[in-house]
């Protein structure tokens, strides 16, 4: 089974602060990587598939990159209904696998 | 508009059984795959099970192999799961979700998800 380890597991940060949040692939899973915003008592909703690519209707302030095993999140310039856990999940193969997630919160 | 809505969550006691229905809407959906996530009370989120369009290819997740069975009817654009011998480690939200292709056109992700339903499993 490929692992994805995510980190960090929780951050604080502030309205305004760039955030970057990382995943690693135990093995090369090319981009299949898609990244996922879950507020509280919410559905997770798809921000980024193929590593980089964006979701219809998601802000631009929402990107990705990585290729292989190392994959990133970025989050230009926190807003405050970007307070959220966030995962991410590999589909190049079965069993599909998620990351443990972020959670961000405001400092 | 996609509209994925699950229903058939309960309390169950250990070893009983229940039957998840997705009631889909606002796409083609005997053209998708879909999925079924799982999510314990306070943790992340555990792929369950994967379906393909005309239920030729089916995927579990080791720890549900030979207790849960996936299933649809695409002339009721419904999505199922039934889960049988339950333990308390499958309590948690339910959620069922589209498979999409991405720009590679050969592999898919979930893009869409329902609310979920509660499974709750205790004596």
């Amino acid at each position: 089974d490929i692992q994805m380890t995510q980190s960090p597991s929780s951050l604080s940060a502030s309205v305004g602060d760039r955030v970057t949040i990382t995943c690693r692939a135990s093995q090369d899973i090319s981009n299949y990587v898609v990244w996922f915003q879950q507020r509280p008592g919410k559905a997770p909703k798809s921000l980024i598939y193929a590593a980089s690519s964006l979701q219809s209707g998601v802000p631009s302030k929402f990107s990705g990159s990585g290729s292989g095993t190392d994959f990133t999140l970025t989050i230009s310039s926190l807003q405050p209904e970007d307070f959220a856990t966030y995962y991410c999940q590999q589909y190049h193969s079965y069993p599909l696998t998620f990351g443990g997630g972020t959670k961000v919160d405001l400092k | 508009e996609v509209q994925l809505v699950e229903s058939g969550g309960g309390l169950v006691k250990p070893g009983g059984s229940l039957r998840l229905s997705c009631a889909a809407s606002g796409f083609p959906f005997s053209t998708y795959s879909m999925n079924w996530v799982r999510q314990a009370p306070g943790k992340g989120l555990e792929w369950v099970s994967s379906i393909n369009s005309r239920s030729d290819y089916i995927y579990y997740t080791d720890s549900v192999k030979g207790r849960f069975t996936v299933s649809r009817d695409n002339a009721k654009n419904s999505l199922f799961l039934q889960i049988n011998s339950l333990r308390a480690e499958d309590t948690g939200v339910y959620y069922c979700a589209r498979a999409q292709y991405d720009s590679s056109g050969y592999r898919r992700y979930p893009d869409y998800w329902g609310q979920g339903t509660l499974v709750t499993v205790s004596s």
